[in-house]
């Protein structure tokens, strides 16, 4: 089967630095993509790992390792606006290139 | 335009009515994806386009979904007969090609009553 695992929920405080981790298990492997997704809004694109290691960009940055089926984000100096859920999902290799994606991490920032 | 857009924003029908909901993508790109997503769930994937057709309908949950796509471009997905199980926000998104990272639409939020 194919599952991706991501923590529920998280809270972090303003300034902070904060790891989401997500774990899968899926048929096939073409990348791995970080989206933010803000209450009631469309998932907008932060990161892409297709090779091992760390894809920096700006506060966040993301790392993959394909042997242990593993990523995480990482969001360093966190703001307010940072609260919203992070939405972990693996493009597979069928030929549709469809996402498959995790439940998301809902982050809140407190100040 | 800019970004991938869709209507309606909202959609509020009563068990047993048929909707259409409209998916416009980013111009020139050719894949485009319909996914939903139910309360604390996670995006489920849909259907799949290259260009106008369909090479993937495997995630459709019952034969009262249908979607089509004409031109290359705008796309609609039909529920039939929609049930309350049916609620849930309804989002398409587009790539330039399938290997290239899927940029979202605001979504439809369906509500059956």
């Amino acid at each position: 089967g194919q599952n991706i695992d991501q923590p529920t929920e998280m809270t972090a405080t303003e300034g902070a630095i904060v790891q989401i981790n997500c774990t899968y298990q899926t048929s096939g492997f073409n990348g791995l993509f970080w989206y933010q997704q803000h209450a009631g809004e469309a998932p907008t694109f932060l990161s892409y790992n297709v090779l091992d290691g760390l894809e920096e960009k700006g506060r966040f940055s993301s790392f993959l390792s394909r042997s242990k089926g593993y990523s995480y984000l990482l969001l360093k100096e966190l703001q307010m606006k940072d609260s919203a859920s992070y939405l972990c999902a693996v493009r597979g290799t069928s030929g549709t290139y469809k996402y498959i994606f995790g439940t998301g991490t809902r982050l809140k920032v407190l100040a | 335009g800019a970004g991938v857009s869709q209507s309606p924003s909202n959609k509020v029908t009563e068990k047993g009515k048929d909707v259409e909901l409209r998916c416009d993508p980013i111009s020139g790109h050719t894949a485009l994806y319909w996914y939903r997503q139910s309360l604390g769930q996670g995006l489920e994937f849909l259907i799949y386009f290259q260009g106008n057709s369909a090479p993937d309908k495997s995630g459709l949950p019952s034969d009262r979904f249908s979607a089509e796509r004409t031109g290359g471009s705008v796309s609609t997905l039909t529920i039939q007969r929609t049930q309350q199980e049916d609620s849930a926000v309804y989002l398409c998104a587009s790539s330039r090609s399938g290997r290239e990272t899927q940029y979202f639409g605001p979504g439809t939020r369906l509500l059956v009553l």
